[in-house]
């Protein structure tokens, strides 16, 4: 079974541009997560989805948003970039949602290094 | 908040079992233990949960103590790739996936 893919995997943007990042979750996963990992703050919970609703939220500012399709793909935009968004964006998936997996794993992608100059 | 505290590194010989300790003694009785690595430049991998029984899998072992405030992750015989950061994550069960909350972890180093 392949596993989360994110695409793409290096990207370069400036300052005050926007960014779109894309995942697909393992097969049979409706659940999406996402996390961002810096040096300094470690990771941190961006959001989930599950069912094309987003049902939690981590303490980011409104210029990070996501959604999710009706196949459980999921993207992530980042408006008015700033230096500081210069991370390694993690997607995860896991079969939580579904009746009796609500203790199941996240199972991560390789993220996308996101670079802003 | 991160509700575990763990070393902040550990060295093991190769071919050596290693154990990683971890305390979460605020666990409460619905929480799981999870247990994540990550090598360098690569997403978090899974490696194993429990609630309160031990576990063991092809990867490694989960030691749960009785009272649930402490548990230790066994890499059996050690390899230099299983040189990684290792995270000791709680969680509530729950209808959705719920956030995952990453401490720093552990920064295991095999040596040959």
């Amino acid at each position: 079974k392949a596993g989360v893919t994110q695409t793409p995997r290096y990207l370069i943007k400036t300052r005050g541009q926007q960014v779109t990042l894309s995942c697909s979750p393992i097969s049979g996963h409706r659940s999406v997560s996402w996390y961002q990992q810096t040096p300094g703050q470690g990771l941190q919970f961006l959001f989930e989805y599950f069912s094309e609703t987003q049902r939690n939220k981590g303490n980011f500012p409104g210029r990070f948003s996501g959604r999710q399709f009706s196949n459980s793909r999921s993207e992530m935009n980042v408006s008015t970039l700033e230096l500081g968004d210069s991370a390694l964006y993690l997607c995860a998936s896991s079969l939580a949602g579904w009746r009796g997996h609500g203790n199941s794993p996240l199972h991560f992608g390789n993220g996308t290094r996101l670079t802003v100059t | 908040d991160a509700k575990t505290t763990q070393p902040p590194s550990m060295d093991c010989a190769e071919g050596r079992a290693a154990n990683l300790p971890c305390n979460h003694s605020t666990i409460s009785g619905n929480e799981y233990v999870y247990w994540y690595r990550q090598i360098h430049s690569q997403g978090p991998q899974y490696i194993i949960h429990g609630l309160k029984n031990n576990e063991t899998n092809e990867m490694a072992s989960l030691i749960i103590t009785e009272d649930r405030k402490s548990s230790t992750l066994i890499l059996p015989h050690a390899t230099l790739r299983d040189t990684a950061v290792y995270y000791c994550i709680v969680r509530v069960r729950g209808n959705y996936g719920q956030n995952f909350v990453f401490g720093p972890g552990t920064r295991l180093s095999v040596l040959p």
